[in-house]
């Protein structure tokens, strides 16, 4: 399968800083880009879609100015997560879909624990 | 109603044995269909895709589609110690977006 890489993997920082998380995938263009936050033993929560070059749609109850999203190029996203608390303790996953629309594969990267303290 | 469903689980087999996973949706005009697999503390990863009424093979895994009865399914056979984890359904709900189910967690016994 198509490979995207997600980094940090792991990060922990202070409550109230901000933290950047990257989504790149590295053999196809991501025309669409899914952001996702996973608490323990819960299900997958969609946070945002990305198209390359337009804003990101938000998903209900997600605050996008306090997760920004940028998906800049094709093959490139980025979540900040703004003045964070440790209620925003969580795995953060992105996924990637190419061009071809709803029988295009999406494929995921290797997530980011974030753990604010 | 949720768009996904999962029978919820968990599932536990005996090694060797067929673990089979189903999974319903609601969306009616939904067309392509994925099945993930999640290993604890680790994102996803995709291990079949269907589109078509049928079955459709990959070593080990069939994926079974029912777009009639709005129902797709998984079987592992001859499971084995390292495919225990947790399955996703997904399915795509308009041109790029995809609805996953809460998952199934299988227990593979040895």
């Amino acid at each position: 399968g198509a490979v995207v890489s997600q980094h940090p993997s792991r990060v922990i920082c202070k409550s109230g800083t901000s933290v950047k998380i990257e989504c790149r995938s590295l053999d196809f263009q991501a025309t669409t880009m899914f952001w996702y936050r996973q608490f323990p033993k819960q299900s997958l929560m969609l946070m945002a879609t990305s198209n390359e070059g337009s804003k990101a749609t938000y998903e209900q109850g997600v605050e996008k100015d306090k997760f920004l999203i940028n998906h800049a190029s094709l093959t490139l996203s980025t979540l900040t997560v703004t003045s964070a608390h440790p209620e925003d303790s969580s795995f953060y996953i992105c996924s990637a879909r190419g061009g071809g629309g709803g029988n295009t594969e999406a494929f995921f990267g290797q997530g980011t624990r974030l753990t604010v303290v | 109603q949720k768009e996904v469903e999962q029978n919820s689980g968990p599932l536990s087999v005996p090694e060797g044995a067929i673990a089979s996973l189903n999974c319903t949706y609601s969306d009616r005009g939904s067309q392509s269909f994925f099945w993930y697999r999640q290993y604890s503390g680790k994102s996803p990863e995709l291990i079949m895709s269907i589109y078509s009424n049928g079955d459709k093979e990959d070593g080990r895994f069939t994926a079974q589609l029912n777009k009639a009865s709005q129902y797709v399914s998984l079987l592992i056979r001859d499971s084995q110690p390292s495919d225990s984890a947790t399955y996703l359904c997904a399915v795509n709900v308009d041109d790029y977006k995809l609805s996953f189910g809460a998952g199934t967690t299988v227990t593979v016994r040895a």
